[in-house]
Protein backbone atom coordinates (compact mmCIF):
# COMPACT_ATOMS: atom_id res chain seq x y z
CA UNK A 1 0.00 0.00 0.00
CA UNK A 2 0.44 3.54 -0.01
CA UNK A 3 2.35 5.55 2.95
CA UNK A 4 4.80 7.79 4.43
CA UNK A 5 6.92 8.25 7.16
CA UNK A 6 8.43 11.11 8.47
CA UNK A 7 10.63 11.77 11.69
CA UNK A 8 8.91 12.50 15.22
CA UNK A 9 9.01 15.63 16.64
CA UNK A 10 9.09 18.10 18.19
CA UNK A 11 12.54 19.28 16.45
CA UNK A 12 13.83 22.22 18.70
CA UNK A 13 16.30 24.45 16.84
CA UNK A 14 17.83 27.74 17.68
CA UNK A 15 16.88 30.74 14.83
CA UNK A 16 19.43 30.79 12.26
CA UNK A 17 19.79 27.01 12.45
CA UNK A 18 19.92 24.25 9.25
CA UNK A 19 16.74 22.07 9.51
CA UNK A 20 16.10 18.90 7.78
CA UNK A 21 12.77 16.96 8.44
CA UNK A 22 13.16 13.43 7.48
CA UNK A 23 10.29 11.64 4.72
CA UNK A 24 10.01 8.12 3.38
CA UNK A 25 7.36 7.00 1.24
CA UNK A 26 6.08 3.73 0.17
CA UNK A 27 4.01 3.90 -3.09
CA UNK A 28 2.93 1.90 -6.14
CA UNK A 29 2.86 3.79 -9.03
CA UNK A 30 4.58 6.96 -9.45
CA UNK A 31 3.78 9.53 -6.83
CA UNK A 32 3.74 13.02 -6.28
CA UNK A 33 5.01 14.56 -3.27
CA UNK A 34 4.30 17.38 -0.85
CA UNK A 35 4.82 19.13 2.40
CA UNK A 36 2.09 21.16 3.87
CA UNK A 37 2.63 23.26 6.54
CA UNK A 38 0.43 24.03 9.59
CA UNK A 39 1.00 27.23 11.30
CA UNK A 40 -0.51 27.76 14.68
CA UNK A 41 -4.53 28.42 14.37
CA UNK A 42 -4.42 28.12 10.33
CA UNK A 43 -5.36 25.37 8.35
CA UNK A 44 -2.80 23.24 6.49
CA UNK A 45 -1.19 25.33 3.69
CA UNK A 46 1.25 23.64 0.66
CA UNK A 47 4.76 24.41 1.06
CA UNK A 48 6.39 22.89 -2.20
CA UNK A 49 5.70 19.64 -4.06
CA UNK A 50 7.32 17.48 -6.53
CA UNK A 51 5.88 15.79 -9.40
CA UNK A 52 8.61 13.44 -10.57
CA UNK A 53 12.01 11.63 -9.69
CA UNK A 54 15.14 14.18 -8.93
CA UNK A 55 12.35 17.10 -9.13
CA UNK A 56 13.20 19.89 -6.60
CA UNK A 57 10.48 21.87 -4.97
CA UNK A 58 11.25 24.91 -3.26
CA UNK A 59 8.92 27.76 -1.48
CA UNK A 60 10.22 30.57 1.20
CA UNK A 61 13.39 29.24 1.75
CA UNK A 62 12.53 25.40 2.23
CA UNK A 63 13.77 22.83 -0.43
CA UNK A 64 12.79 18.94 -0.65
CA UNK A 65 14.37 16.75 -3.46
CA UNK A 66 12.34 14.00 -5.25
CA UNK A 67 14.94 10.81 -4.74
CA UNK A 68 13.43 7.86 -6.50
CA UNK A 69 16.48 5.84 -5.47
CA UNK A 70 16.22 6.14 -1.35
CA UNK A 71 12.62 6.94 -1.72
CA UNK A 72 12.86 10.19 0.27
CA UNK A 73 11.62 13.49 0.30
CA UNK A 74 13.41 15.30 2.76
CA UNK A 75 12.43 18.99 3.65
CA UNK A 76 15.72 21.53 4.59
CA UNK A 77 15.98 25.27 5.05
CA UNK A 78 19.65 26.48 5.43
CA UNK A 79 18.50 29.17 7.84
CA UNK A 80 15.33 29.11 10.11
CA UNK A 81 13.06 31.91 11.70
CA UNK A 82 11.07 32.00 14.68
CA UNK A 83 7.87 32.27 12.12
CA UNK A 84 8.93 29.08 10.81
CA UNK A 85 7.69 27.65 13.77
CA UNK A 86 4.94 25.29 12.88
CA UNK A 87 3.53 21.76 12.18
CA UNK A 88 4.78 19.86 9.18
CA UNK A 89 3.64 17.17 7.25
CA UNK A 90 4.63 14.74 4.60
CA UNK A 91 2.67 13.56 1.75
CA UNK A 92 2.12 12.06 -1.41
CA UNK A 93 -0.60 11.23 -4.19
CA UNK A 94 -0.48 8.32 -6.51
CA UNK A 95 -2.08 9.02 -10.15
CA UNK A 96 -4.43 6.23 -11.15
CA UNK A 97 -4.95 7.29 -14.64
CA UNK A 98 -7.67 10.22 -14.30
CA UNK A 99 -9.19 9.94 -11.12
CA UNK A 100 -8.71 12.25 -8.81
CA UNK A 101 -5.44 12.14 -6.14
CA UNK A 102 -6.34 11.83 -2.53
CA UNK A 103 -3.55 12.72 -0.65
CA UNK A 104 -1.54 10.53 2.39
CA UNK A 105 -0.09 12.14 4.56
CA UNK A 106 2.78 11.05 7.07
CA UNK A 107 1.95 12.03 10.78
CA UNK A 108 3.35 15.84 11.13
CA UNK A 109 6.61 16.86 12.89
CA UNK A 110 6.18 19.57 15.17
CA UNK A 111 9.23 22.09 14.74
CA UNK A 112 9.63 24.69 17.48
CA UNK A 113 12.04 27.69 16.87
CA UNK A 114 13.56 29.69 19.87
CA UNK A 115 15.39 33.08 19.23
CA UNK B 1 -14.94 34.03 0.55
CA UNK B 2 -11.11 33.96 0.92
CA UNK B 3 -10.78 30.52 1.85
CA UNK B 4 -12.61 27.47 2.84
CA UNK B 5 -14.76 28.18 5.82
CA UNK B 6 -16.08 25.31 8.29
CA UNK B 7 -18.12 25.52 11.11
CA UNK B 8 -18.67 24.85 13.64
CA UNK B 9 -14.96 25.46 14.78
CA UNK B 10 -15.49 23.20 17.95
CA UNK B 11 -18.13 20.75 19.17
CA UNK B 12 -18.44 18.99 21.82
CA UNK B 13 -21.46 15.77 22.08
CA UNK B 14 -22.78 13.54 23.98
CA UNK B 15 -22.26 9.65 23.04
CA UNK B 16 -25.01 8.76 20.79
CA UNK B 17 -25.82 12.26 19.92
CA UNK B 18 -25.92 12.96 16.12
CA UNK B 19 -23.45 16.21 14.87
CA UNK B 20 -23.45 17.91 11.61
CA UNK B 21 -20.49 20.09 10.25
CA UNK B 22 -20.84 22.23 7.75
CA UNK B 23 -17.56 22.94 4.86
CA UNK B 24 -18.18 26.62 2.37
CA UNK B 25 -15.55 25.50 -0.50
CA UNK B 26 -13.60 28.31 -2.25
CA UNK B 27 -16.24 29.78 -4.67
CA UNK B 28 -15.97 27.84 -8.23
CA UNK B 29 -14.05 24.91 -6.81
CA UNK B 30 -15.07 21.46 -8.11
CA UNK B 31 -13.23 18.96 -5.71
CA UNK B 32 -14.10 18.83 -2.42
CA UNK B 33 -12.32 16.36 0.47
CA UNK B 34 -13.35 15.45 3.87
CA UNK B 35 -10.26 14.70 6.32
CA UNK B 36 -9.97 13.20 9.77
CA UNK B 37 -7.29 13.69 11.58
CA UNK B 38 -6.85 12.33 15.13
CA UNK B 39 -4.50 13.52 17.92
CA UNK B 40 -1.05 13.50 17.27
CA UNK B 41 -1.90 12.19 13.69
CA UNK B 42 -1.36 12.83 9.60
CA UNK B 43 -5.00 14.05 8.41
CA UNK B 44 -6.31 10.43 6.87
CA UNK B 45 -8.45 10.45 3.94
CA UNK B 46 -12.62 9.55 4.16
CA UNK B 47 -13.88 11.16 0.73
CA UNK B 48 -14.26 13.20 -2.16
CA UNK B 49 -16.57 14.88 -4.35
CA UNK B 50 -16.54 16.03 -7.71
CA UNK B 51 -19.40 18.50 -7.82
CA UNK B 52 -22.46 17.53 -6.46
CA UNK B 53 -21.01 13.61 -7.36
CA UNK B 54 -19.33 11.67 -4.14
CA UNK B 55 -17.26 9.71 -5.78
CA UNK B 56 -14.71 7.97 -3.32
CA UNK B 57 -16.31 7.36 0.18
CA UNK B 58 -13.27 4.62 0.83
CA UNK B 59 -12.51 6.28 3.59
CA UNK B 60 -15.80 6.56 6.01
CA UNK B 61 -14.81 4.25 8.67
CA UNK B 62 -18.36 3.34 8.84
CA UNK B 63 -22.19 3.87 8.25
CA UNK B 64 -22.65 6.20 10.90
CA UNK B 65 -20.83 8.27 8.65
CA UNK B 66 -22.18 10.33 6.33
CA UNK B 67 -21.48 13.35 3.52
CA UNK B 68 -23.41 15.02 0.62
CA UNK B 69 -22.73 18.12 -1.19
CA UNK B 70 -26.13 18.63 -2.90
CA UNK B 71 -25.58 21.62 -5.39
CA UNK B 72 -21.68 21.44 -5.81
CA UNK B 73 -21.01 24.08 -3.21
CA UNK B 74 -21.24 23.37 0.32
CA UNK B 75 -21.15 20.49 1.99
CA UNK B 76 -22.25 18.44 5.26
CA UNK B 77 -20.32 15.60 6.72
CA UNK B 78 -22.66 14.01 9.55
CA UNK B 79 -22.37 11.31 11.82
CA UNK B 80 -24.52 9.40 14.17
CA UNK B 81 -25.03 8.17 17.34
CA UNK B 82 -21.46 9.47 17.75
CA UNK B 83 -18.70 7.26 19.60
CA UNK B 84 -15.55 8.54 21.73
CA UNK B 85 -13.40 7.44 18.85
CA UNK B 86 -15.41 9.75 16.53
CA UNK B 87 -13.36 12.51 18.51
CA UNK B 88 -11.06 14.31 16.40
CA UNK B 89 -10.68 17.58 13.70
CA UNK B 90 -12.49 17.22 11.05
CA UNK B 91 -10.63 18.96 7.95
CA UNK B 92 -12.24 19.82 4.70
CA UNK B 93 -10.43 20.81 1.84
CA UNK B 94 -11.79 22.00 -1.96
CA UNK B 95 -9.34 22.32 -5.55
CA UNK B 96 -10.28 24.19 -8.55
CA UNK B 97 -9.69 21.11 -10.70
CA UNK B 98 -11.46 17.96 -10.85
CA UNK B 99 -8.21 16.22 -11.03
CA UNK B 100 -6.24 18.00 -7.98
CA UNK B 101 -2.49 16.99 -8.35
CA UNK B 102 -2.54 16.97 -4.18
CA UNK B 103 -2.93 20.94 -4.56
CA UNK B 104 -5.52 21.14 -2.03
CA UNK B 105 -6.60 24.08 0.57
CA UNK B 106 -7.75 23.31 3.59
CA UNK B 107 -9.84 24.75 6.34
CA UNK B 108 -9.22 25.47 9.38
CA UNK B 109 -11.03 22.78 10.45
CA UNK B 110 -14.08 21.73 13.08
CA UNK B 111 -12.82 20.03 16.32
CA UNK B 112 -15.28 17.40 17.71
CA UNK B 113 -15.31 16.16 21.24
CA UNK B 114 -17.49 13.33 22.24
CA UNK B 115 -18.00 12.98 25.95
Amino acid sequence: GNSVTQMEGPVTLSEEAFLTINCTYTATGYPSLFWYVQYPGEGLQLLLKATKADDKGSNKGFEATYRKETTSFHLEKGSVQVSDSAVYFCALSVDYGGATNKLIFGTGTLLAVQP
Amino acid sequence: GAGVSQSPRYKVAKRGQDVALRCDPISGHVSLFWYQQALGQGPEFLTYFQNEAQLDKSGLPSDRFFAERPEGSVSTLKIQRTQQEDSAVYLCASSLVAVTQGELFFGEGSRLTVL
